[in-house]
């Protein structure tokens, strides 16, 4: 159990274009979904948080008009990069708790990879 | 401010020998850790937590030790084999009710056989 997918897992996209990101808890329901970026051989940076059917909260010094998060149901989350510049270029993983069973720690998705020329 | 600190970037282990991993951190409202290992191009997968009213807790072949005073961590992992070969994060969250977790950078973990 306790599955979460994202896709794409790559994308290539050139500067200026918005990029969607989608995030899915496959076999538990997602009370809180989390958002991170890693830069090479840095660690995990918190985004944002955000709970289904409210709005996201997001971590000092991240632009909430630029990585647009919506968690829209129980298991899907999705962030948007809007104008992506070659600096927003990193690896995005999201992580996804539950209830129950799944409230003990997250759960991490597979990352998406993104680069924008 | 890195508050979670992996000081030692990469590691190499004998199989079969134990692995130490180590991890500080500053800030005294952390109550609760936990250790992730990550394969390159997937996301990190938990491994063990300790809440801060413990100073050990095993799984297996894998216990974690909590010094509160010193505000260290560490990971062994005995006996180490080949498939440990991996990444390994660790994570602290707060007491003020949120859930984030902050995450140190990280150490590479390489099992010789």
């Amino acid at each position: 159990g306790a599955v979460v997918s994202q896709h794409p897992s790559w994308v290539i996209c050139k500067s200026g274009t918005s990029v969607k990101i989608e995030c899915r808890s496959l076999d538990f329901q997602a009370t809180t979904m989390f958002w991170y970026r890693q830069f090479p051989k840095q660690s995990l940076m918190l985004m944002a948080t955000s709970n289904e059917g409210s709005k996201a909260t997001y971590e000092q010094g991240v632009e909430k008009d630029k990585f647009l998060i919506n968690h829209a149901s129980l298991t899907l989350s999705t962030l948007t990069v809007t104008s992506a510049h070659p600096e927003d270029s990193s690896f995005y993983i999201c992580s996804a708790k539950g209830d129950r069973e799944y409230q003990e720690t997250q759960y991490f998705g597979p990352g998406t990879r993104l680069l924008v020329l | 401010d890195q508050q979670v600190k992996q000081n030692s970037p990469s590691l190499s282990v004998q199989e079969g020998r134990i692995s130490i991993l180590n991890c500080d951190y500053t800030n005294s409202m952390f109550d609760y850790f936990l250790w992730y290992k990550k394969y390159p191009a997937e996301g990190p997968t938990f491994l063990i937590s300790i809440s801060s009213i413990k100073d050990k807790n095993e799984d297996g072949r894998f216990t974690v030790f909590l010094n509160k005073s010193a505000k260290h961590l560490s990971l062994h992992i005995v006996p180490s084999q080949p498939g440990d070969s991996a990444v390994y994060f660790c994570a602290a969250s707060g007491l003020d009710g949120n859930e984030k977790l902050t995450f140190g950078t990280g150490t590479r973990l390489t099992i010789i056989p």
